[in-house]
């Protein structure tokens, strides 16, 4: 069965460069979910869509913005990046945005800034 | 807010014996959703075992099951004849029902299975 795409798996950037993560849902899922996990914590979430809009906000620095595509399929930018924001990226996808409904996650990106 | 707990770090078990992962939870909901993620080496999160709050019946897959006592914000994991293949951080985590956006992870119970 298909799973979460993310693109790129690893990246590696300057301190404020800029990056892009792209991620692609399970087909016909419509809701995507972004998480940001550090090294050695847990997963923390960042910002959600629902049928391309955004559904809810967490923890997400204002130097970062999110969009979903026509397609579903999401990109998280991220400007002006610091050393604190290598991490591991995930993101996940469900089929309809209320809680009842399974998030499956992707493989993740791997962010290093430099 | 809600907050998850996992007071155990690391634990270990012998091959083909039995462990439990402990998670409790703090909130003020009735209506949620409890999760137990696996995260091996890959660092893939994988499902493993999900709980409605409103569902009495431990929710069981294979040789996973759960704990739930809703009264003490309980959710603990069982893992049977443990596999080699079962090394990995495990993730407690809650859902509201009335909010799907926001995933609360516990800090993480890193799994050790010895041959």
């Amino acid at each position: 069965a298909a799973g979460v795409i993310q693109s790129p798996r690893h990246l590696i950037k300057e301190k404020r460069e800029t990056a892009t993560l792209k991620c692609y849902p399970i087909p016909r899922h419509d809701t995507v979910y972004w998480y940001q996990q550090g090294p050695g914590q847990d997963p923390q979430f960042l910002i959600s869509f629902y049928e391309k809009m955004q559904s809810d906000k967490g923890s997400i620095p204002d130097r970062f913005s999110a969009q979903q595509f026509s397609d579903y399929h999401s990109e998280l930018n991220m400007s002006s990046l610091e050393l604190g924001d290598s991490a591991l990226y995930f993101c996940a996808s469900s089929l309809g945005g209320g809680s009842s409904y399974e998030q499956y996650f992707g493989p993740g990106t791997r962010l290093t800034v430099t | 807010a809600q907050t998850v707990t996992q007071s155990q770090p690391e634990m270990s078990v012998q091959e083909a014996e039995t462990v439990t992962l402990s998670c409790t939870y703090d909130t003020s909901e009735s209506d949620y959703y409890l999760f137990w993620y696996k995260q091996p080496p890959s660092r893939q999160m994988i499902l493993v075992i999900r709980q409605e709050a409103y569902k009495q019946q431990n929710a069981t897959e294979n040789r996973f099951s759960v704990n739930f006592q809703k009264a003490a914000k309980s959710f603990s994991l069982k893992i049977s004849d443990s596999q080699l293949g079962d090394a990995a951080m495990y993730f407690c985590a809650y859902r509201s029902a009335s909010n799907n956006n926001d995933m609360r992870f516990g800090a993480g119970t890193r799994l050790t299975v010895k041959p």
